[in-house]
């Protein structure tokens, strides 16, 4: 079946460092692919998205590249901030609905 | 952001007494799904509805059921409360199911069942 694999954290930075969060996926035919984020007590919001092999998604210097030949949608981003700490979700879409990965907790240090 | 709201946001309730969820939106989208959110799990699907009226079980559907007899709102209930339905439980809607389908997501509802 479709599953989502991500690495597994916390992950731990300091300000103004460079940020790889790795995600793979399972799944029959082609997914759109999706990085969720999670501040504490809230619910997921939608960080970025690819729908298609090649596509690049952005958002508030987040990036990350749909790679068919190697089934990945790693997280990047240049320089965080502390105000980056959170939970990163990696999605894809499934037969019925999203297929998440189990999450990675990110924290970053002043 | 998207309008949906969850209701109660926070419950305790005690193994064996029912509970019922609930989401309601503003946006008038087709579907809408319940997922619970486990540490180490992510977030998996209990139930998804595809319309009033039509619902379908997700990979968790064990000891849930829902029902939605307006667009707007997507009750989850579970029957006779166990310990192990202690989780955050959140509502998402989407226009579509197709290959573009994002998802918006409540506020969650954290449920503890002592």
């Amino acid at each position: 079946g479709d599953s989502v694999t991500q690495m597994e954290g916390p992950v731990t930075l300091s300000e103004e460092a460079f940020l790889t969060i790795n995600c793979t996926y399972t799944a029959t035919g082609y997914p759109s692919l999706f990085w969720y984020v999670q501040y504490p007590g809230e619910g997921l919001q939608l960080l970025l998205k690819a729908t298609k092999a090649d596509d690049k998604g952005s958002n508030k210097g987040f990036e990350a590249t749909y790679r068919k030949e190697t089934t990945s949608f790693h997280l990047e981003k240049g320089s965080v901030q502390v105000s980056d700490s959170a939970v990163y979700f990696c999605a894809a879409t499934g037969r019925r609905a999203l297929t998440f990965g189990s999450g990675t907790r990110l924290q970053v240090q002043p | 952001d998207a309008g949906i709201t969850q209701s109660p946001r926070h419950k305790v309730t005690e193994t064996g007494t029912p509970v019922t969820l609930r989401c309601h939106q503003t946006e008038n989208h087709r579907y809408m799904y319940w997922y619970r959110q486990d540490p180490g799990h992510g977030l998996r699907l209990i139930h998804y509805s595809y319309g009033v009226k039509d619902t379908d079980k997700g990979e968790v559907s064990d000891g849930y059921s829902v029902s939605r007899s307006k667009t707007e709102d997507f009750l989850l209930t579970l029957e006779s409360a166990t310990s192990s339905q202690t989780s955050v439980y959140f509502c998402a809607i989407s226009e579509s199911q197709g290959i573009d389908s994002e998802q918006y997501f409540g506020p969650g509802t954290r449920l503890t069942v002592t």
